[in-house]
């Protein structure tokens, strides 16, 4: 496998279960980061990662926790979410955190809701 | 703190015809510039970026931006579009150093290519 891969691609939960999105990079980048894209709204960056570090949580509502145990692997931990956190959530990953480095995006995980 | 305004949330165009989706940004500080194109449930890819140097740009799948520093505007255009460049593109801005260094992304542009 090469690139950014996400899992699972589509995932429906109720309000009071608890799912975990995973993302993994082939690419040995340093960086990592998940990314909310909703209709109509710009995307939002949730959680930066640099060199398994979390360096910038964006105002994230504490039912998201992201995990980084290593460069390759960033989760983001889900429970107890609304419907208005129904969302493709995008996982990037890039060489270097600092200015010109260039995002590689996965495919996204499709998050429902009900 | 980086904004990013895509003035056309959808461009429709029918194909070989040029298309041109417009971006302007606002910064307090030097900016590196980026478009990136989603196709229907992909993620998104690097389509070109401006970092320093020549103002005109060339990306994949023959699209081109120009930097114009004056009027804040990174517009990206195609002369002639196919079929297969139907998607979403988004114009995105990374400031110089620490959060700045954030990537900050427009709304996006749906581009429809009609035959």
């Amino acid at each position: 496998e090469t690139g950014v891969t996400q899992t699972p691609r589509h995932l429906v939960m109720g309000m009071t279960n608890k799912k975990s999105l995973k993302c993994e990079q082939h690419l040995g980048h340093n960086a990592m980061y998940w990314y909310k894209q909703s209709a109509k709204k710009p995307l939002e960056l949730m959680f930066v990662y640099s060199l398994e570090e979390r360096v910038e949580n964006n105002s994230v509502p504490s039912r998201f926790s992201p995990e980084c145990p290593n460069s390759s692997h960033l989760f983001l931990h889900l429970h107890t979410l609304q419907p208005e956190d129904s969302a493709l959530y995008l996982c990037a990953s890039s060489p270097i955190r600092g200015p010109g480095g260039e995002l590689f995006f996965g495919e996204g995980s499709r998050l429902t809701v009900l | 703190a980086q904004s990013v305004t895509q003035l056309d949330s959808q461009v429709p165009v029918f194909e070989e015809a040029p298309v041109e989706l417009r971006c302007n940004y606002s910064s307090s500080v030097s900016v590196y510039l980026f478009w990136y194109v989603q196709y229907p449930n992909q993620g998104l890819q690097l389509l070109l970026k401006y970092l320093s140097g020549s103002t005109l740009v060339k990306g994949i799948n023959g699209f081109e931006a120009e930097f114009n520093k004056s009027q804040t505007s990174f517009h990206l255009r195609k002369p002639s579009v196919h079929i297969s460049d139907t998607a979403e593109y988004f114009c995105a801005v990374r400031g110089y150093g620490g959060s700045q260094g954030n990537l900050i992304f427009g709304k996006g542009t749906k581009l429809s290519v009609k035959p």
